[in-house]
């Protein structure tokens, strides 16, 4: 079955650092969302990539849809210790399925 | 603000006892899924309703339940937790299947003892 992996799974950083992390699927995609994990709450979308090669931003965050469909970046520029958390991505297939596959979660830990 | 609701956010269950967690959503969308996460884990997908349609996933076990009265609320029930089924429940809601991606509530962490 598809399976998404991320990469790096943890990683610390100091503050003002930017940091990059991706997505990537043995599928093709046709959609890619990146959500935001903080410690005991749900996830919250960040950003929504509808179209290979998109490049979206959200603040000090960017996004982009792999022009293979295959993957997806996400960068943060400057960071913050309000980082802090589980960034998952997620992908739909062009089976015309509904599921979103989550992926495996990168950690993110600010040094301020 | 619109949103999505999950109560309680801490629940402490007896193994074998049955238990229900519930999830509200005042943003009027036709679909509610309900995802299990275990630590340091991807949320995984139990099922979903669109509007009064149950899809149960392949692999979740059958001590796991669903019903949704109305639009408004979800229920998930599980009828005999065990120690396994210690995990951060998560309820979503989007439009259509699919989409805009989800709207996550808050979870409900759940432990068994």
């Amino acid at each position: 079955g598809q399976q998404l992996n991320q990469s790096p799974q943890s990683m610390f950083i100091q503050e003002g650092e930017d940091v990059s992390m991706n997505c990537t699927s043995s599928s093709i995609f046709n959609t890619w969302l990146w959500y935001k994990q903080d410690p005991g709450e749900g996830p919250v979308l960040l950003i929504a990539l509808y179209k290979a090669g998109e490049l979206t931003s959200n603040g000090r965050l960017t996004a982009q849809f792999g022009i293979t469909r295959k993957d997806s970046f996400l960068n943060i520029s400057a960071s913050i210790p309000s980082d802090v958390g589980i960034y998952f991505c997620a992908g739909s297939s062009l089976s015309g399925t509904y599921k979103y596959i989550f992926g495996t979660g990168t950690r993110l830990k600010v040094l301020a | 603000d619109a949103m999505v609701i999950q109560n309680p956010r801490y629940q402490v269950t007896q193994f074998g006892k049955p238990v229900t967690l519930s999830c509200s959503q005042t943003l009027n969308h036709n679909v509610m899924y309900w995802y299990q996460q275990k630590s340091s884990q991807a949320p995984k997908l139990l099922f979903h309703y669109y509007d009064k349609d149950f899809n149960n996933e392949a692999d979740t076990p059958d001590n796991f339940q669903s019903r949704r009265p109305n639009t408004s609320f979800c229920f998930l029930d599980i009828r005999s937790p065990g120690l396994g089924d210690a995990a951060m429940y998560l309820c979503a809601t989007s439009i259509t299947l699919g989409g805009d991606g989800y709207t996550f509530g808050s979870g409900t962490r759940l432990t068994v003892v």
